[in-house]
């Protein structure tokens, strides 16, 4: 069936660093791609989207490029900020389901 | 616009009482979602509605769980009896028709069973 895979473990970096999370899925037919982000005691709240390969989402400074060569949707900030220490989750729609990762801690230190 | 509403914020209860949540969808959308969310098995998906139809329910853990939509503008989950091990956050999303995978979340309900 389709899933999604985030990289193990949290992140915590720098204010003002570059950040990556990595994000692979395993889908068939042409899924849509999401990342959801959820901040402190709140629900997810979506952050991007792309629905086909070569999209790219983009939100806040964030990126994701869909890329169906390395079935791949890594989610990218280019210069973090406090504020944005929350869980990242990839998400992935395909057969009428969302199917989410376990999510992402990234914590920014001032 | 109201997002999605969900109550109580917090329960505390003890175990094998009955907990009932409480979920207000977004006006004009027709689906709605149950999510659980705990550290060692993250998020998942324990029922969804379409129209008020309970259509995948295969996420629901076992009989002690059920979940009603009576009307398109409130949806609960009961727990009877509650045991220790359904300390959750617990999540109420809904969509509408057209754009699919984009869920808006309510804040959740933090159950906590002693």
């Amino acid at each position: 069936g389709n899933s999604v895979t985030q990289m193990e473990g949290p992140v915590t970096l720098s204010e003002e660093a570059f950040l990556t999370i990595n994000c692979t899925y395993t889908a068939t037919g042409y899924p849509s791609l999401f990342w959801y982000v959820q901040y402190p005691g709140e629900g997810l709240q979506l952050l991007l989207k792309a629905t086909k390969a070569d999209d790219k989402g983009s939100n806040k400074g964030f990126e994701a490029t869909y890329r169906k060569e390395t079935t791949s949707f890594h989610l990218e900030k280019g210069s973090v900020q406090v504020s944005d220490s929350a869980v990242y989750f990839c998400a992935l729609y395909g057969n009428n389901r969302l199917a989410f990762g376990k999510g992402n801690q990234v914590v920014v230190i001032p | 616009d109201a997002g999605v509403i969900q109550s109580p914020r917090h329960e505390v209860t003890e175990m094998g009482q009955e907990v009932t949540l409480r979920c207000k969808p977004i006006s004009g959308h027709d689906y709605l979602f149950w999510y659980r969310q705990t550290m060692m098995r993250g998020l998942e998906l324990l029922i969804y509605f379409n129209n008020n139809v309970p259509i995948d329910d295969s996420g629901m853990p076992e009989d002690r769980f059920s979940a009603k939509m009576p009307n398109a503008s409130f949806s609960t989950l009961k727990i009877q009896p509650s045991e220790p091990r359904d300390s959750a956050v617990y999540f109420c999303a809904s969509r509408g028709g057209t754009r699919p995978g984009e869920l808006f979340f309510g804040e959740g309900s933090r159950l906590t069973v002693l």
